[in-house]
Order: structure tokens, then C-alpha cells, then sequence
């Protein structure tokens, strides 16, 4: 069975400061996804990361894959007040001949606060 | 274009009712998903489904849950005879193709008094 394991579950961030968000999981899998959810909503994509050293900027976010450690990264830079809420990184589930089931394994949730 | 639809938005039941829960699909993906979100955990698969057809439903519970997407019309999750541990937000995503990126919708919050 899939696990995904995200951590740290909680970071409080100081503004302008960087942090990382780190993402294992146990099973070979070549599409990952990072989420953001603030607080009653839905989920957000942010990224799609779809093959080994896969980097992706959006902002003062920036994500990156290692297929072969099974370890995706998260990087914040420069904290502002509007990075804060939960993110979930999922990872696709394929079969041993590489079919995707459609099905996504997420991970148990980073919630992020940044202070002042 | 506009996005995944679910309604209602939020739903009370008491014990023993049933809960319908309804997804519009994206214009144009065939491909719906239902993830369950228990209060501060990650969401949980529940099922994959494409139109008339259910792909996987290795995450629904096997008794008073089912989930259908007619020729016509949204996707609907059912939940018969509701409990307590019910009570969840319900996420409904599609896509376009099967590997593409999942989309979801603003949820179904379920409360079950």
C-alpha cells in the first residue's frame, strides 16, 4: 500500500523567513502533486511535477521531485502573511506496468502559519 | 469555463437518514473522483468513476455507500442510513484524462447529528 508521508504537520513561520516542506513516499510513482487548502475550502493545485530533478516556480513557492529517493520538496521563500494554510502533497498510484488508477494518495497535511 | 460543482454545500442529517451528494464535472472531463476529508486529516480516495462506469472502488466502505455517473446528469455519492463517523467534507475532482491533473470542487461538508 502507498504511503505518503509529509513533514513537518505544523510550521510557524516568521515572515521573510525560508522554510522547506518535505514529502516521502513508498512507492515508485512518477506524478506528484502539491495542494493548498486554506480553511474550509477546497484545494488548490499548485504544482505537477511529472518526472526525476522536475523543478516548478510559482511565486515565493518552488517545487522539485527525486523519483529515485521518492522525496518531493516544497521551498518557501521569503514568508509573506498569504503563504498561510495547509498543504497536501498526493501522489499518483500506478500498477507494476506503469497504468495510472486515477486514484490520488495524499499526504497527511503541512499547516503553515506565517506570523508577523 | 466554470469549475467542479458540488451541492449542496453543506448538509445536515441525523441518524439513520440518507445524504446525497451531487458533482457537476469541469465542461468536458468524463473522469470523476470522490475523496473524503475527515476533521484534520488528509483527504482519502474513495472512487473513481467515468461515465455509467465505476472504475475503482477500492476506498468506499462496502456497506451503505455508493456512488454512480449517469449518461446524464452529475455524479451523485450516496450514503444510506448515515452515522456520526460520516460527518466529513466531500471532495469531488475530475479530469480530463486519467493522468491529467484532478481539479476539485468547493466540497460537501456532511454533518450527521
Amino acid at each position: 500500500e502507498l504511503k505518503v508521508e509529509q513533514n513537518p504537520l505544523f510550521l510557524s513561520m516568521q515572515e521573510g523567513k525560508n522554510y522547506t516542506i518535505y514529502c516521502n513516499y513508498s512507492t515508485t510513482s512518477d506524478r506528484l502533486y502539491w495542494y493548498r487548502q486554506d480553511p474550509g475550502k477546497s484545494l488548490e493545485s499548485l504544482f505537477v511535477l511529472l518526472s526525476n530533478g522536475a523543478v516548478k516556480q510559482e511565486g515565493r513557492l518552488m517545487a522539485s521531485l527525486d523519483t529515485k529517493a521518492r522525496l518531493s520538496t516544497l521551498h518557501i521563500t521569503a514568508a509573506v502573511h498569504d503563504l498561510s494554510a495547509t498543504y497536501f502533497c498526493a501522489v499518483d498510484t500506478r500498477d507494476a506496468g506503469g497504468t495510472s488508477y486515477g486514484k490520488l494518495t495524499f499526504g497527511q497535511g503541512t499547516i503553515l502559519t506565517v506570523h508577523p | 469555463n466554470a469549475g467542479v460543482m458540488q451541492n449542496p454545500r453543506h448538509l445536515v442529517r441525523r441518524r439513520g437518514q440518507e445524504a446525497r451528494l451531487r458533482c457537476s464535472p469541469m465542461k468536458g472531463h468524463s473522469h470523476v473522483y470522490w475523496y473524503r476529508q475527515l476533521p484534520e486529516e488528509g483527504l482519502k480516495f474513495m472512487v473513481y468513476l467515468q461515465k455509467e462506469n465505476i472504475i475503482d472502488e477500492s476506498g468506499m466502505p462496502k456497506e451503505r455507500f455508493s456512488a454512480e455517473f449517469p449518461k446524464e446528469g452529475p455524479s451523485i455519492l450516496r450514503i444510506q442510513q448515515v452515522v456520526r463517523g460520516d460527518s466529513a467534507a466531500y471532495f469531488c475532482a475530475s479530469s480530463l484524462l486519467l493522468t491529467d491533473t484532478q481539479y476539485f470542487g468547493p466540497g460537501t461538508r456532511l454533518t450527521v447529528l
